[in-house]
């Protein structure tokens, strides 16, 4: 079955920059999105189609992908954006899979 | 905009089938605008897909739980619904509802429930 790795944890400081990876094998010819989810709280869809934001999504979320690799990018990274982040990936063949999740740490 | 609740036992037996529900307002569950479906949590973990139906009737089911999953649509009550059977306690989890914008979104969730809690003992 189809897999996609993500980093268990990732850490930044507050205003700078985070990446948050995304790998699977060919997973530039999938659909990828990516969700945040906050301690006790459903998950909230940040990016669609590896690069649309939804409507309500501040503008420092980004993301794109490459190859066999995705990237959520938080820039000017806040105190509110500390959360577990998953990515998903779906193809033509009806499969759909999450991520492990990331756990982004703002110290 | 879509608004989804879930519902149903919080406590099922081994061996036996948990059945949920997803009460959909907002719309109507048979517009082509959306499509409907299940995510889960085990305590601690990461998401895991469950499946998906379309206002067509088609669902596509997570190989891993095919033979055990249903999911089917409520027209007249606005609800589709979730069957697991089989149950054990790896199966104990936050089941959510959720759904997406047909035709633009590409299987990604925009709208989900709070979460139901379901644990598996005797």
């Amino acid at each position: 079955s189809y897999e996609v790795t993500q980093p268990s944890s990732v850490s930044v400081s507050p205003g700078q920059t985070a990446s948050i990876t995304c790998s699977g094998d060919k997973l530039g010819d999938k659909y990828v999105c990516w969700y945040q989810q906050k301690p006790g709280q459903s998950p909230v869809l940040v990016i669609y189609q590896g690069s649309k934001r939804p409507s309500g999504i501040p503008e420092r979320f980004s993301g794109s992908d490459s190859g066999n690799t995705a990237t959520l990018t938080i820039s000017g990274t806040q105190a509110v954006d500390e959360a577990d982040y998953y990515c998903q990936a779906w193809d033509s063949s009806a499969a759909l899979v999450f991520g492990g999740g990331t756990k982004l740490t703002v110290l | 905009q879509v608004q989804l609740q879930e519902s149903g036992p919080g406590l099922v037996k081994p061996s036996e089938t948990l059945s949920l529900t997803c009460t959909v307002s907002g719309d109507s569950i048979r517009s082509s605008a959306y499509y409907w479906g299940w995510v889960r949590q085990s305590p601690g973990m990461g998401l895991e897909w469950i499946g998906t139906t379309y206002y067509t009737g088609t669902t596509y089911n997570n190989p891993s739980l095919k033979s055990r999953v249903t999911i089917s649509v409520d027209t007249s009550q606005n609800q589709f619904s979730l069957r697991l059977g089989s149950v054990t306690a790896a199966d104990t989890a936050m089941y959510y509802c959720a759904s997406g914008l047909a035709g633009s979104r590409q299987q990604a969730f925009d709208y989900w429930g709070q979460g139901t809690l379901v644990t598996v003992s005797s």
